[in-house]
């Protein structure tokens, strides 16, 4: 079961700005690295931010990534009809000893 | 062009055994800790194992532990996950990941998945 808790749902329309949050702990997200991935409908997640906030390349600087204490945020500007897709976050859990996965943010575009 | 392709996936009965394995390149593979995820039918992101690029650690997550078993051939660029005792609830499609940078960072390239359905 998902150890870090996203919102199930987020919309905007074309332009807007959407923020996703996700909320853990100490053992998880307060001392360890944040990501987060999204994955499109019938595919395989794809990073889109590593390390609380660097962008791997070929991704848009629309995305970006924040973390304070034991919370992160991820914000899509400009939002556009492709982005239409569900968002998770994850980081490492010391007390697991292993990753855990957010519940799983669906953006829709309206 | 980093490439991760799983294989292995197939219809197997409650109690089974099944070796799922991933072919890897574009990258020094040997140099990477590799992960395994699933994510059962409509539902969420679930890790299932960890091992280090020399295959001398193993992490599990709980749901797991005891019945899988992660193992890599950086001989052959390749991973493994052997699952046995198999449930209903392993019903999943499995992700070989490849994790980020050093240590055991989270994984920053995913193959397109195998499916693995555990029926009677």
């Amino acid at each position: 079961q998902s150890v870090l808790t996203q919102p199930p749902s987020a919309s905007g329309t074309p332009g807007q700005r959407v923020t996703i949050s996700c909320s853990g702990s100490s053992s998880n997200i307060g001392s360890n690295y944040v990501y987060w991935y999204q994955q499109l409908p019938g595919t395989a997640p794809k990073l889109l931010i590593y390390r609380n906030n660097q962008r791997p390349s070929g991704v848009p600087d629309r995305f970006s990534g924040s973390k304070s204490g034991t919370s992160a945020s991820l914000a899509i500007s400009g939002l556009r009809s492709e982005d239409e897709a569900d968002y998770y976050c994850a980081a490492w859990d010391d007390s697991l000893s292993g990753p855990v996965f957010g519940t799983g943010t669906k953006v829709t575009v309206l | 062009e980093v490439q991760l392709v799983e294989s292995g996936g197939v219809v197997v009965q409650p109690g089974g055994s099944l070796r799922l394995s991933c072919a890897a390149s574009g990258f020094t593979f040997d140099d990477y800790a590799m992960h395994w995820v699933r994510q059962a039918p409509g539902k969420g992101l679930e890790w299932v194992s960890l091992i280090s690029w020399d295959g001398g650690s193993t992490y599990y997550a709980d749901s797991v532990k005891g019945r899988f078993t992660i193992s890599r051939d950086n001989s052959k660029n390749s991973l493994y996950l052997q699952m046995n005792s198999l449930r209903a609830e392993d019903t999943a499609l499995y992700y070989c990941a490849k994790g980020e940078g050093d240590g055991y960072n989270l994984f920053d390239y995913w193959g397109q998945g195998t499916l693995v359905t555990v029926s009677s």
